[in-house]
């Protein structure tokens, strides 16, 4: 089946050591996202690109960065991260305006 | 800027009973689309049901339908015979045409169904 594959599903990394989330497609879409969800609370939107457009959204700490080297695949890099960056991180994929999105299983992760 | 509320932090239901989730939004734009989307606990966030701004008629699938009122920007949705599967958060989201493709999310209606 076509999907959104996020890897790990887990992730703990140590305070202020990078590390890179992975997110995968094989429905051929041309937006990809990611957004930050900490616990009961709605998704907020980190960036997103749109084909090879990245997208950055004005709130998105400098920490924060994405590559999309091609179609299926999109990473998200934390170059340092802080005890409030743990969260869960959700990848999607949309075809475009008015398809809504395809969401992966999300990747918790955990600064310790 | 567009927002999406959702007043109901937390509703609960009896197991196949009806229950009926609000959401309102603000915009400005006249070509847009609404989603409920569903996330279960620890699990995948899937899409329930999608409503064109244009489309008069009330969005349908299967147990879920929504009553979308344009003019009172409201958006919400009703569950019929509810099953414990249907436990979950749910989020109304906003997309409009001229947002570049984001959508904007509600701040979530936790729902508990009880047998």
């Amino acid at each position: 089946d076509a999907m959104v594959i996020q890897n790990p599903r887990y992730q703990v990394t140590q305070f202020g050591k990078p590390v890179t989330l992975s997110c995968s497609q094989t429905l051929n879409h041309n937006v990809m996202y990611w957004y930050q969800q900490k616990s009961s609370q709605a998704p907020k939107l980190l960036f997103h690109y749109y084909d090879k457009d990245f997208n950055n959204e004005a709130d998105t700490p400098d920490n924060f960065q994405s590559r999309r080297p091609n179609t299926s695949f999109c990473f998200l890099d934390i170059r340092s991260p802080g005890l409030g960056d743990a969260a869960m991180y959700l990848c999607a994929t949309s075809r475009g305006f008015g398809y809504g999105y395809t969401f992966g299983s999300g990747t918790r992760l955990t600064v310790v | 800027a567009q927002t999406v509320t959702q007043s109901q932090p937390e509703m609960s239901v009896q197991e196949a009973e009806t229950v009926t989730l609000s959401c309102t939004y603000d915009t400005s734009e006249s070509d847009y689309y609404l989603f409920w989307y569903k996330q279960p606990p620890s699990r995948q966030m899937i899409l329930v049901i999608r409503q064109e701004a244009y489309k008069q008629q009330n969005a349908t699938e299967n147990r879920f339908s929504v009553n979308f009122q344009k003019a009172a920007k409201s958006f919400s949705l009703k569950i019929s015979d509810s099953q414990l599967g249907d436990a979950a958060m749910y989020f109304c989201a906003f997309h409009g045409s001229g947002n570049t493709g984001k959508l904007i999310f509600g701040q979530g209606t936790t729902l508990q169904v009880k047998p």
